[in-house]
């Protein structure tokens, strides 16, 4: 099973807006709306931002938002601040044997 | 509030043995699948395994397949990982997480290193 393929780095500077790609297949990311993003600070755990494609757990803001189309999957971060300065993973789950499989990161640079 | 507790790391030589433990509380333990997930020093995620609620169901990445064992004790609101025939390139901080829902990890622990080396 191969990693979900996501550009390695996106940068934008305050106030603006950016998307990160998760790019998959049909046995992935486009055959079930199992599509989250998690962030991680360096040194720290990642943290959920999305599940099921589009949702926000609570107590995340709503400048964060997913979508879906074939077999990619965004993340939009809208009004990007210092502190969305991070990696940034997607994951989904997969209907070969090993259950789910992560993207290949992207490191998120506000200017 | 959610708490994931892992221990166990450390220091190993390859082909070793070592035993992950995450201690959960904050939530009912038994209700909830959970998962290890790992990654290797400046590298991204990588899913490890995934157990159910009950422990009748099990997944394992290919690249642990064979090597790993993910168990829980319930009654101790307890998670392992027993890890057989290690090699270098299973170096990475082990992280136990919590499913909120499919393939999704709503809360993490801090993660516990593990280092195969000679």
């Amino acid at each position: 099973q191969s990693a979900l393929t996501q550009p390695a780095s996106v940068s934008g500077s305050p106030g603006q807006s950016i998307t990160i790609s998760c790019t998959g297949t049909s046995s992935d990311v486009g055959g079930y709306n199992y599509v989250s993003w998690y962030q991680q600070h360096p040194g720290k755990a990642p943290k959920l931002m999305i599940y099921d494609v589009s949702n926000r757990p609570s107590g995340v803001s709503n400048r964060f938002s997913g979508s879906k189309s074939g077999n990619t999957a965004s993340l939009t971060i809208s009004g990007l601040q210092a502190e969305d300065e991070a990696d940034y993973y997607c994951s989904s789950y997969t209907s070969s044997s090993t259950f789910c499989v992560f993207g290949t990161g992207t490191k998120v640079t506000v200017l | 509030e959610v708490q994931l507790v892992e221990s166990g790391g450390g220091l190993v030589q390859p082909g070793g043995s070592l035993r992950l433990s995450c201690a959960a509380s904050g939530f009912t333990f038994s209700s909830y699948s959970m998962n290890w997930v790992r990654q290797a020093p400046g590298k991204g995620l990588e899913w490890v395994s995934y157990i159910s609620s009950s422990s009748s169901t099990i997944y394992y990445a290919d690249s642990v397949k064979g090597r790993f064992t993910i168990s829980r004790d319930n009654a101790k609101n307890s998670l392992y990982l027993q890890m057989n025939s290690l090699r270098v390139e299973d170096t990475a901080v082990y992280y136990c997480a919590k499913s909120g829902y499919v393939a999704t990890f709503d809360y993490w622990g801090q993660g516990t290193l593990v280092t195969v080396s000679s």
